[in-house]
Order: structure tokens, then C-alpha cells, then sequence
């Protein structure tokens, strides 16, 4: 099973500034990953897939990047609407599929 | 537009099971693959297995092997996930979703989540 580490747990960042999130998997997973948000009480909400293509809808301020084990989640110019817990999932070897533990962004 | 609606709330003794289910709107019921997935508190995500909405062929995560079952109906497009010998680890929110074109690994649509609780 691919295990998918994220990092930091916490992020803290004021609005208006940059957020940079890192997920590594434990092998490679060429560029099957996606990146959700997640607020409480609501279902998680995909951002980008295939690494680095943004899901319909999704503000351009929202970046992906890294393929193999390495992978970043920018997001530019931080909103108040976008703090919220950030996870990570491998879709490329499967079963299970895989998620990361989540990055949690705080209003610093 | 695509929704997923799930069934509500759940209380369950530890050794019963439960069903939750989830319907689907706004595609062609059969067309995607259906997937299950839940979050105990303070855990990551953990996938639990998938559903060929057209095939109605399973997959299961190995961990929830012999435990699980994930059927579907087509007449009243909806998936059903069933958990048996539940214990308190199994308290957790169970969602449901859908994956995005070319039987793609991601998630787009989600059900908004079923509370499980286990407890005596």
C-alpha cells in the first residue's frame, strides 16, 4: 500500500499571503494525484487531479506541481473562504487507494 | 448538475451492521463508477472499495475484505455499502463518490456524508 505523508500538519498564514503544501508518497505514483479541500461539515472538494490540472471551477490562485513522490499545493493570495484542511490522494497503484492525513490552514 | 444524496444518521450497537446508501441524480446512473471512502475522527481518509455502477463488479480495500459489501440498484440509481460486525473503530463518516471521466482515480462529486456511530 502507498502511504501518502503530508506536511506541515499546520499551516498558519495571513490572508493576502501564500500557502505552499507538500505531499510525498512512499513510491512512485507518476502524476496520479489530486488535491481536495476540506471544511467541516461538508464533503471534500477536488481542486486538482493529474498533479497539476485544476477541476472545473476552481480559482486559478489554486496551483499543483511534482510528479514521482514529490508534490506542492499552491495557493497565491490567500481568501478568507480558503482555510480549510488540504489532503492529498494517490490514484495511480490501487487497491487502496490513498489519502494523505491533511494540512490543516489556519488565519495566522 | 450531479448530486449524490446519502442516507442519514446512523446508531449501531458493536457486533450489528449498517446499510447506508446513496443516490445518485443527474448523469447516467451506470456510466461511472461508484466508490466508498470514510474518515474516523482525527484520521485520514480511507478508501473502502468501489462499485462498476453498470457492471455492478466490486473491488474491496483487503482491510474491509469479508466485512463489506457494496451493491447497487440501477431502477432507483443508488449504491448501498454495508458493513457488518461493527466494532468502535468503525464509528467514523462514511461518504460516498463518484470518480471523473475514463474510470479516472479522482473525486469530483462527493455525498454530503453519513455519521456512523457505534456505542453500547
Amino acid at each position: 500500500e502507498i502511504v501518502m505523508t503530508q506536511s506541515p500538519a499546520t499551516l498558519s498564514v495571513s490572508p493576502g499571503e501564500r500557502a505552499t503544501f507538500s505531499c510525498r508518497a512512499s513510491q512512485s505514483v507518476s502524476s496520479n494525484l489530486a488535491w481536495y479541500q476540506h471544511k467541516p461539515g461538508q464533503a471534500p472538494r477536488l481542486l486538482i487531479y493529474g498533479a497539476s490540472t485544476r477541476a472545473t471551477g476552481v480559482s486559478a490562485r489554486f496551483s499543483g506541481s511534482g510528479s514521482g513522490t514529490e508534490f506542492t499545493l499552491t495557493i497565491s493570495s490567500l481568501q478568507s473562504e480558503d482555510f480549510a484542511v488540504y489532503f492529498c490522494q494517490q490514484y495511480d497503484k490501487w487497491p487502496p487507494y490513498s489519502f494523505g492525513q491533511g494540512t490543516k490552514l489556519e488565519i495566522k | 448538475q450531479v448530486q449524490l444524496v446519502q442516507s442519514g444518521a446512523e446508531v449501531k450497537k458493536p457486533g450489528a451492521s449498517v446499510k447506508v446508501s446513496c443516490r445518485a441524480s443527474g448523469y447516467t446512473f451506470t456510466t461511472y463508477a461508484l466508490h466508498w471512502v470514510r474518515q474516523a475522527p482525527g484520521q485520514r481518509l480511507e478508501w473502502m472499495g468501489w462499485i462498476n455502477a453498470g457492471t455492478g463488479v466490486t473491488k474491496y480495500s483487503q482491510k474491509f475484505q469479508g466485512r463489506v459489501a457494496i451493491t447497487r440498484d440501477t431502477s432507483a440509481n443508488t449504491t448501498y455499502m454495508e458493513l457488518s460486525s461493527l466494532t468502535s473503530e468503525d464509528a467514523a463518516i462514511y461518504y460516498c463518490a463518484r470518480v471523473g471521466p475514463y474510470s479516472s482515480g479522482w473525486y469530483p462529486y462527493w455525498g454530503q456524508g453519513t455519521l456512523v456511530t457505534v456505542s453500547s
